[in-house]
Protein backbone atom coordinates (compact mmCIF):
# COMPACT_ATOMS: atom_id res chain seq x y z
CA UNK A 1 0.00 0.00 0.00
CA UNK A 2 2.96 2.10 0.05
CA UNK A 3 2.62 5.31 -2.19
CA UNK A 4 6.05 7.19 -1.86
CA UNK A 5 8.91 4.68 -1.71
CA UNK A 6 12.29 5.36 -0.68
CA UNK A 7 15.32 3.24 -0.62
CA UNK A 8 16.88 2.86 0.97
CA UNK A 9 15.98 4.21 4.56
CA UNK A 10 19.28 4.53 6.19
CA UNK A 11 22.50 5.40 4.01
CA UNK A 12 26.23 5.48 5.13
CA UNK A 13 28.65 7.27 2.86
CA UNK A 14 32.30 8.89 2.89
CA UNK A 15 33.04 11.82 2.68
CA UNK A 16 33.75 12.56 -1.41
CA UNK A 17 31.76 9.58 -2.55
CA UNK A 18 28.97 9.85 -4.62
CA UNK A 19 25.64 8.48 -3.34
CA UNK A 20 22.13 8.16 -4.88
CA UNK A 21 19.01 8.18 -3.45
CA UNK A 22 16.00 6.95 -4.99
CA UNK A 23 12.31 7.49 -5.14
CA UNK A 24 9.56 5.41 -6.72
CA UNK A 25 5.77 6.45 -6.61
CA UNK A 26 2.36 4.28 -7.52
CA UNK A 27 0.52 7.70 -7.28
CA UNK A 28 1.01 8.88 -10.65
CA UNK A 29 1.60 12.19 -9.60
CA UNK A 30 3.11 14.50 -12.39
CA UNK A 31 5.49 16.80 -9.94
CA UNK A 32 7.86 15.34 -7.56
CA UNK A 33 9.98 16.72 -4.90
CA UNK A 34 13.45 16.70 -3.21
CA UNK A 35 14.11 17.92 0.40
CA UNK A 36 16.66 17.99 2.65
CA UNK A 37 15.87 18.09 6.44
CA UNK A 38 18.10 18.58 9.19
CA UNK A 39 17.52 17.83 13.12
CA UNK A 40 14.49 19.79 14.34
CA UNK A 41 14.72 22.22 11.38
CA UNK A 42 12.08 22.72 8.34
CA UNK A 43 12.42 20.60 5.37
CA UNK A 44 14.25 22.76 2.73
CA UNK A 45 13.16 22.09 -0.77
CA UNK A 46 16.39 21.36 -3.07
CA UNK A 47 14.65 21.11 -6.34
CA UNK A 48 11.29 19.47 -7.92
CA UNK A 49 10.29 18.57 -11.07
CA UNK A 50 6.80 19.17 -13.11
CA UNK A 51 6.56 16.60 -15.41
CA UNK A 52 9.76 16.46 -17.32
CA UNK A 53 10.46 20.00 -16.37
CA UNK A 54 13.38 20.10 -13.69
CA UNK A 55 12.93 23.18 -11.51
CA UNK A 56 16.65 23.78 -9.34
CA UNK A 57 16.18 26.06 -6.18
CA UNK A 58 18.24 29.24 -6.41
CA UNK A 59 20.50 28.21 -3.10
CA UNK A 60 20.69 24.41 -4.03
CA UNK A 61 24.06 23.43 -4.49
CA UNK A 62 25.89 21.92 -7.12
CA UNK A 63 27.09 19.00 -5.59
CA UNK A 64 23.18 18.45 -5.59
CA UNK A 65 21.66 16.72 -8.77
CA UNK A 66 18.64 14.90 -9.89
CA UNK A 67 17.21 12.70 -12.34
CA UNK A 68 13.73 11.63 -13.65
CA UNK A 69 13.57 9.02 -16.40
CA UNK A 70 10.01 8.33 -16.45
CA UNK A 71 6.74 9.32 -14.16
CA UNK A 72 7.11 6.41 -11.66
CA UNK A 73 11.21 6.90 -10.38
CA UNK A 74 12.85 10.01 -9.43
CA UNK A 75 16.91 10.11 -7.88
CA UNK A 76 18.98 12.14 -6.03
CA UNK A 77 22.40 12.38 -6.71
CA UNK A 78 25.08 14.08 -4.52
CA UNK A 79 28.12 14.11 -6.26
CA UNK A 80 30.95 14.86 -3.64
CA UNK A 81 29.16 14.72 -0.30
CA UNK A 82 30.71 16.34 2.61
CA UNK A 83 29.43 16.14 6.49
CA UNK A 84 27.30 18.94 6.13
CA UNK A 85 25.11 16.95 4.19
CA UNK A 86 23.93 14.33 6.71
CA UNK A 87 20.64 15.04 6.82
CA UNK A 88 17.46 13.27 6.29
CA UNK A 89 16.21 13.07 2.33
CA UNK A 90 12.40 13.44 2.14
CA UNK A 91 11.08 12.45 -1.37
CA UNK A 92 7.24 14.10 -1.86
CA UNK A 93 4.74 13.79 -4.88
CA UNK A 94 1.80 15.83 -5.45
CA UNK A 95 -0.91 16.23 -8.34
CA UNK A 96 -0.83 19.58 -10.30
CA UNK A 97 -3.53 20.36 -12.65
CA UNK A 98 -3.69 22.58 -15.54
CA UNK A 99 -5.01 25.54 -13.62
CA UNK A 100 -2.30 24.71 -10.57
CA UNK A 101 -4.89 23.88 -7.78
CA UNK A 102 -3.41 20.76 -7.19
CA UNK A 103 -3.63 19.06 -4.20
CA UNK A 104 -1.27 17.84 -0.81
CA UNK A 105 2.03 16.41 -0.78
CA UNK A 106 2.67 12.80 -0.37
CA UNK A 107 6.04 12.12 1.50
CA UNK A 108 8.21 9.32 1.29
CA UNK A 109 9.70 8.00 4.69
CA UNK A 110 13.00 9.58 3.95
CA UNK A 111 16.04 8.35 3.36
CA UNK A 112 18.49 9.16 6.20
CA UNK A 113 22.16 10.43 4.99
CA UNK A 114 25.47 9.69 7.40
CA UNK A 115 28.60 11.25 5.93
CA UNK A 116 31.53 9.52 7.89
CA UNK B 1 10.86 37.22 -0.08
CA UNK B 2 9.08 33.99 1.56
CA UNK B 3 9.15 34.14 5.48
CA UNK B 4 6.70 31.31 8.04
CA UNK B 5 6.90 31.76 11.69
CA UNK B 6 5.76 29.22 14.37
CA UNK B 7 6.39 29.15 17.69
CA UNK B 8 8.99 26.75 18.27
CA UNK B 9 7.67 24.51 21.21
CA UNK B 10 4.83 24.48 22.80
CA UNK B 11 3.64 22.31 25.63
CA UNK B 12 -0.04 20.70 27.01
CA UNK B 13 -1.03 18.52 29.12
CA UNK B 14 -3.10 15.09 28.15
CA UNK B 15 -6.70 16.21 27.44
CA UNK B 16 -6.45 19.45 26.72
CA UNK B 17 -7.37 21.72 23.56
CA UNK B 18 -3.92 23.13 21.69
CA UNK B 19 -3.74 26.18 19.54
CA UNK B 20 -1.29 26.64 17.16
CA UNK B 21 -0.19 29.60 15.46
CA UNK B 22 1.62 30.36 12.35
CA UNK B 23 1.79 33.60 10.49
CA UNK B 24 3.10 34.18 6.52
CA UNK B 25 4.38 36.06 4.06
CA UNK B 26 4.77 35.02 0.62
CA UNK B 27 5.31 36.05 -2.84
CA UNK B 28 2.26 34.39 -3.59
CA UNK B 29 -0.80 32.09 -2.23
CA UNK B 30 -2.30 28.87 -2.84
CA UNK B 31 -3.33 26.92 -0.14
CA UNK B 32 -1.80 26.56 3.18
CA UNK B 33 -1.20 23.23 4.53
CA UNK B 34 -0.70 21.18 7.92
CA UNK B 35 1.58 18.43 8.52
CA UNK B 36 2.52 16.40 11.84
CA UNK B 37 5.94 14.72 11.85
CA UNK B 38 7.27 11.99 14.64
CA UNK B 39 10.64 12.68 14.78
CA UNK B 40 12.59 10.61 12.58
CA UNK B 41 9.40 9.91 10.16
CA UNK B 42 8.23 11.45 6.96
CA UNK B 43 5.48 14.63 7.67
CA UNK B 44 1.51 13.36 7.22
CA UNK B 45 -0.92 15.64 5.98
CA UNK B 46 -3.44 17.02 8.86
CA UNK B 47 -5.63 19.49 7.26
CA UNK B 48 -5.72 22.23 4.19
CA UNK B 49 -7.16 25.43 3.83
CA UNK B 50 -7.61 28.23 0.54
CA UNK B 51 -10.34 29.77 1.59
CA UNK B 52 -11.13 31.74 5.05
CA UNK B 53 -12.53 30.16 8.08
CA UNK B 54 -12.45 27.07 9.37
CA UNK B 55 -11.98 23.57 8.63
CA UNK B 56 -13.17 20.80 11.22
CA UNK B 57 -11.61 17.00 11.02
CA UNK B 58 -12.08 15.08 14.00
CA UNK B 59 -9.95 16.11 16.64
CA UNK B 60 -8.07 18.73 14.09
CA UNK B 61 -9.13 21.78 12.90
CA UNK B 62 -7.70 24.40 11.10
CA UNK B 63 -8.50 28.29 10.40
CA UNK B 64 -7.08 30.61 7.85
CA UNK B 65 -7.46 34.22 7.40
CA UNK B 66 -5.80 35.70 4.36
CA UNK B 67 -5.80 39.53 4.76
CA UNK B 68 -3.93 38.48 7.93
CA UNK B 69 -1.45 35.90 6.83
CA UNK B 70 -2.53 33.76 9.13
CA UNK B 71 -3.67 30.42 10.55
CA UNK B 72 -4.01 28.00 13.44
CA UNK B 73 -4.13 24.43 14.13
CA UNK B 74 -6.61 23.38 16.95
CA UNK B 75 -5.97 20.16 18.95
CA UNK B 76 -8.59 19.05 21.03
CA UNK B 77 -8.56 16.05 23.32
CA UNK B 78 -4.90 15.55 23.41
CA UNK B 79 -3.58 12.37 23.58
CA UNK B 80 0.08 11.61 24.38
CA UNK B 81 0.48 10.25 20.72
CA UNK B 82 -0.09 13.69 19.47
CA UNK B 83 3.44 14.56 20.79
CA UNK B 84 5.11 15.46 17.21
CA UNK B 85 6.15 18.53 15.11
CA UNK B 86 4.00 20.36 13.57
CA UNK B 87 4.76 22.11 10.29
CA UNK B 88 2.61 25.18 8.35
CA UNK B 89 3.53 25.24 5.22
CA UNK B 90 2.13 27.81 2.14
CA UNK B 91 1.90 26.26 -1.66
CA UNK B 92 2.62 29.41 -3.89
CA UNK B 93 0.85 31.12 -6.81
CA UNK B 94 2.61 28.74 -9.42
CA UNK B 95 0.67 25.80 -7.45
CA UNK B 96 4.15 23.50 -7.28
CA UNK B 97 6.33 25.19 -4.56
CA UNK B 98 5.83 25.00 -0.95
CA UNK B 99 7.46 26.34 1.75
CA UNK B 100 7.69 25.64 5.14
CA UNK B 101 7.25 27.11 8.20
CA UNK B 102 10.04 25.94 10.98
CA UNK B 103 7.81 23.61 12.92
CA UNK B 104 6.32 23.47 16.40
CA UNK B 105 7.33 21.33 18.38
CA UNK B 106 4.18 19.89 20.67
CA UNK B 107 4.87 18.06 23.79
CA UNK B 108 1.48 16.24 25.48
CA UNK B 109 2.16 15.50 28.84
CA UNK B 110 -0.02 13.26 30.92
Amino acid sequence: DAMVIQNPRYQVTQFGKPVTLSCSQTLNHNVMYWYQQKSSQAPKLLFHYYDKDFNNEADTPDNFQSRRPNTSFCFLDIRSPGLGDAAMYLCATSREGVAGAGETQYFGPGTRLLVL
Amino acid sequence: GQNIDQPTEMTATEGAIVQINCTYQTSGFNGLFWYQQHAGEAPTFLSYNVLDGLEEKGRFSSFLSRSKGYSYLLLKELQMKDSASYLCAVRDNYGQNFVFGPGTRLSVLP
